[in-house]
């Protein structure tokens, strides 16, 4: 099935260790993202990458990097989790400024 | 600062009752979405709107530029569409502002 598919689906880490999400999309879209939802606050994004090979801060990127490994693939990672880091974790794709999103199913992200 | 204000926060209504959600913003934008998200967590976007009107099923987007105002409405509702509406903008700079959703219970 087409879409974006987002690895892992749940997640509790301990402060101080370190994780990838894996999210990836077979629609051949161009922009890619990651935000974070949390309890009573809109979606916020935390980097986004507006074409393979190029990625960008967006409103919430401290303790966080990316890479975009290809035009498919777009990875979160968590250096040093911190409890303010317990969220979930949404990765969406838009082939062009003029469509709509697809987002995954999300990752529920826990760290103690 | 909320860039983005919707209305209202949570809003219950009667199946078949004709509901309306209200989208306001205070950046100039080059595009307006409304994303459904369902009690599972899915995310699914509805509309794509920079000007005018859209009409999909049941559902209808419209946007009034010159007001900086959106709204989203939804014909005869249904149980099954019990989920929380998320507008949000993107900036001609592409930069992504979200609304905090509304909440919306459909009682049979």
């Amino acid at each position: 099935n087409a879409g974006v598919t987002q690895t892992p689906k749940f997640q509790v880490l301990k402060t101080g260790q370190s994780m990838t999400l894996q999210c990836a999309q077979d629609m051949n879209h161009n922009s890619m993202y990651w935000y974070r939802q949390d309890p009573g606050m809109g979606l916020r994004l935390i980097y986004y990458s507006a074409s393979e090979g190029t990625t960008d801060k967006g409103e919430v990127p401290n303790g966080y990097n990316v890479s975009r490994l290809n035009k498919r693939e777009f990875s979160l990672r968590l250096e040093s989790a911190a409890p303010s880091q317990t969220s979930v974790y949404f990765c969406a794709s838009i082939r062009g400024a003029d469509y709509g999103y697809t987002f995954g199913s999300g990752t529920r992200l826990t760290v103690v | 600062k909320n860039e983005v204000e919707q209305s209202p926060q949570n809003l219950t209504a009667q199946e078949g009752e004709f509901i309306t959600i209200n989208c306001s913003y205070s950046v100039g934008i080059s595009a307006l979405h409304w994303l459904q998200q369902h009690p599972g967590g899915g995310i699914v976007s509805l509309f794509m709107l920079s000007s005018g009107k859209k009409k999909h099923g049941r559902l209808i987007a419209t946007i009034n530029i010159q007001e900086k105002h959106s709204s989203l409405h939804i014909t005869a509702s249904h149980p099954r569409d019990s989920a929380v509406y998320i507008c949000a903008v993107r900036s001609p700079g592409n930069q992504f502002y979200f609304g905090t959703g509304t909440s919306l219970t459909v009682i049979p």
